[in-house]
């Protein structure tokens, strides 16, 4: 069965500061790998996703991820973090079919 | 790009009462569409996947008599809770599969149900 795990709940930054959210997963083959976004009572918003090809992965907002199969990661970055930033982060895997979400890591912002 | 509009975005009922949840995909066809509940500060858990014109597979634990799906066209599938209860408010979300071949899909807004 696939699952993923993102072992941060909360993780608290700097505004400007770098950032990366962790996340791991299991899957029986190669797997598709995104990464949402969700504000406050909203929906959720693709960051980006990677199903083959280059393993660093561009996404929106300045966002990026490393898909390494070797130690089952893929895990997000970004250089420098805005305030506007600050939002609930789901790691998701999937195929053809349904995905499989993450806990989420909460992100907090500080000036 | 696909566009999943979901209604309503909040609703409040009365225990016992069903309630009915829309979602429509604006600019594509969807033949699949997921449904997820997501209780506060927790992840998204799927709780059926529908299928135009046939019916829905429902993950395990979920009551299907409960949370009727259906999916008759290619734009809409709504999703009704029967019956509801306090222990059924959450947040609903549905999310449609854009691009099987890629992994694409598109999340509505999600609905907040509270029933009182």
């Amino acid at each position: 069965a696939q699952s993923v795990t993102q072992p941060d709940i909360h993780i608290t930054v700097s505004e400007g500061a770098s950032l990366e959210l962790r996340c791991n997963y299991s899957y029986g083959a190669t797997p598709y790998l995104f990464w949402y976004v969700q504000s406050p009572g909203q929906g959720l918003q693709l960051l980006l996703k990677y199903f083959s090809g280059d393993t660093l992965v561009q996404g929106i907002k300045g966002f990026e991820a490393e898909f390494k199969r070797s130690q089952s990661s893929f895990n997000l970055r970004k250089p420098s973090v805005h305030w506007s930033d600050a939002a609930e982060y789901f790691c998701a895997v999937g195929a053809t079919e349904k995905l499989t979400f993450g806990t989420g890591t909460r992100l907090t912002i500080i000036p | 790009g696909a566009v999943v509009s979901q209604h309503p975005s909040r609703v409040i009922c009365k225990s016992g009462t069903s309630v009915k949840i829309e979602c429509r995909s604006l600019d594509f066809q969807a033949t699949t569409m997921f449904w997820y509940r997501q209780f506060p500060k927790q992840s998204l858990m799927l709780m059926a996947t529908s299928n135009e014109g046939s019916k829905a597979t429902y993950e395990q634990g979920v009551e299907k008599d409960k949370f009727l799906i259906n999916h008759a066209s290619l734009t809409l599938s709504t999703l009704t809770v029967t019956s509801a209860h306090p222990e059924d408010s959450s947040f609903y979300i549905c999310s449609a599969q854009t691009d099987p071949d890629r992994g694409g899909y598109t999340f509505g807004s999600g609905t907040r149900l509270t029933v009182v």
